[in-house]
């Protein structure tokens, strides 16, 4: 197991383009969950899923960003529109059954919006 | 709104030397505490997990939690410089407790 992937790991884009990240988790593991993070920050929650079911998306998540894990493997972010503010590091993590707080981050993708 | 607050450092400590990190809480419901370390240009790993009063140690690492005074501490002894790194606290949040708040996290720079 190469544990948790994310591609791209970077991403340059204009301001008003489309993108979309990919998250693939460690295999067994049923929890996915997706963070952002800025420079001096700490990880802020987006959403997370388990197994398909998306389960909590957090207030910081606008109509502009979603979330998909079909068939509970790999999930996909997408942001609408980008702007600025978007700018930032977006982490993926996965935890398996009966450790939900163990989570194994990705590497990561860092968007920059011009 | 659950709130995890750090010091955002950076705190200094020659090599050798005990490195203490703090962190506060503001849900006096949370059960269960965690320290990640995050290196620069790294995702943060898990390093210690805390659930009872008191202290728990782990080699080098011991977590320290007080829960009356919402507070929980990492102690670093014989720190190196490889434990430059940023210490990030991390409380279950969310609904149902199901995810982790984590703080800003505390810059630790240790001198050779």
């Amino acid at each position: 197991d190469t544990g948790v992937s994310q591609d791209p790991r970077h991403k340059i884009t204009k301001r008003g383009q489309n993108v979309t990240f990919r998250c693939d988790p460690i295999s067994e593991h049923n929890r996915l969950y997706w963070y952002r993070q800025t420079l001096g920050q700490g990880p802020e929650f987006l959403t997370y899923f388990q197994n398909e079911a998306q389960l909590e998306k957090s207030r910081l998540l606008s109509d502009r960003f979603s979330a998909e894990r079909p068939k509970g493997s790999f999930s996909t972010l997408e942001i609408q529109r980008t702007e600025q503010g978007d700018s930032a590091m977006y982490l993926c993590a996965s935890t398996p059954r009966g450790a939900p707080y163990g989570y194994t981050f990705g590497s990561g993708t860092r968007l920059t919006v011009v | 709104q659950k709130e995890v607050e750090q010091n955002s450092g950076p705190l200094s400590v020659p090599e050798g030397a005990i490195a203490s990190l703090n962190c506060t809480y503001s849900d006096r419901g949370s059960q269960s505490f965690f320290w990640y370390r995050q290196y620069s240009g790294k995702s943060p790993e898990l390093i210690m997990s805390i659930y009872s009063n008191g202290d728990k140690e782990d080699g080098r690492f011991t977590a320290q939690l007080n829960k009356a005074s919402q507070y929980v501490s990492l102690l670093i002894r014989d720190s190196q410089p490889s434990d430059s790194a940023t210490y990030l606290c991390a409380v279950p949040g969310g609904s149902g407790y199901s995810t982790l708040t984590f703080g800003k996290g505390t810059m630790l720079l240790v001198s050779p």
